[in-house]
């Protein structure tokens, strides 16, 4: 159980374009769900949070109208990388948690963008 | 002061040995504890998970809460090569919020 699906795997790009990255949970419902970056040998930094049916609340220094989240139904939530530029190029990772207090993060399999 | 740290290591243990994983949270009052480990360019799966003091054990892994000490560990018995990876450790604290630390990286040598 606590499948979470994140397409596509890796996408390749020219700068300037967009980019939207889907994630759905697969078998429970996603009440919340997170969008993480990864650099090389970096740790996880979370970029926004969001609930299903609210704005997304973003991490200090990520820009809202850079990253564009969507978190429409209980089980899907985007993310759209707007007017992409190689400094943009990272691991994006979601992560999906159900609706009950204390219950963990369960991980897709996260996107690798490059930007050329 | 951070939520949640954790020694960035790397540590390093010799095939069959114990390796000890540790970690410190900063709100006494968290209730949920959590184990992930992270491969080299894939995304963290879940491995452990703990909301009592004491140890809870699944197969090769031990995680052991002391909620009077503010930490939380992660034993791995018989340590295999590809045990290798980077260990995240995350809190849920009294907020709701979510903190994971900075990984510890972990190396089995054959």
């Amino acid at each position: 159980g606590a499948v979470v699906s994140q397409h596509p795997s890796r996408v390749i790009c020219k700068s300037g374009t967009s980019v939207k990255i889907e994630c759905r949970s697969l078998d429970f419902q996603a009440t919340t769900m997170f969008w993480y970056r990864q650099f090389p040998k970096q740790s996880l930094m979370l970029m926004a949070t969001s609930n299903e049916g609210s704005k997304a609340t973003y991490e200090q220094g990520v820009e809202k109208d850079k990253f564009l989240i969507n978190h429409a139904s209980l089980t899907l939530s985007t993310l759209t990388v707007t007017s992409a530029h190689p400094e943009d190029s990272s691991f994006y990772i979601c992560s999906a948690s159900g609706g009950r207090r204390n219950q963990p993060q369960h991980f897709g399999d996260g996107t690798r963008l490059s930007i050329l | 002061q951070k939520e949640v740290e954790q020694n960035s290591g790397p540590l390093s243990v010799p095939e069959g040995a114990i390796a000890s994983l540790n970690c410190t949270y900063s709100d006494r009052g968290s209730q949920s504890f959590f184990w992930y480990r992270q491969y080299s360019g894939k995304s963290p799966e879940l491995i452990m998970f703990i909301y009592s003091n004491g140890d809870k054990e699944d197969g090769r892994f031990t995680a052991q809460l002391n909620k009077a000490s503010q930490y939380v560990s992660l034993l791995i018995r018989d340590s295999q090569p590809s045990d290798s990876a980077t260990y995240l450790c995350a809190v849920y604290n009294t907020g709701n919020q979510f903190y994971f630390g900075t990984g510890t990286s972990l190396t089995v040598i054959p």
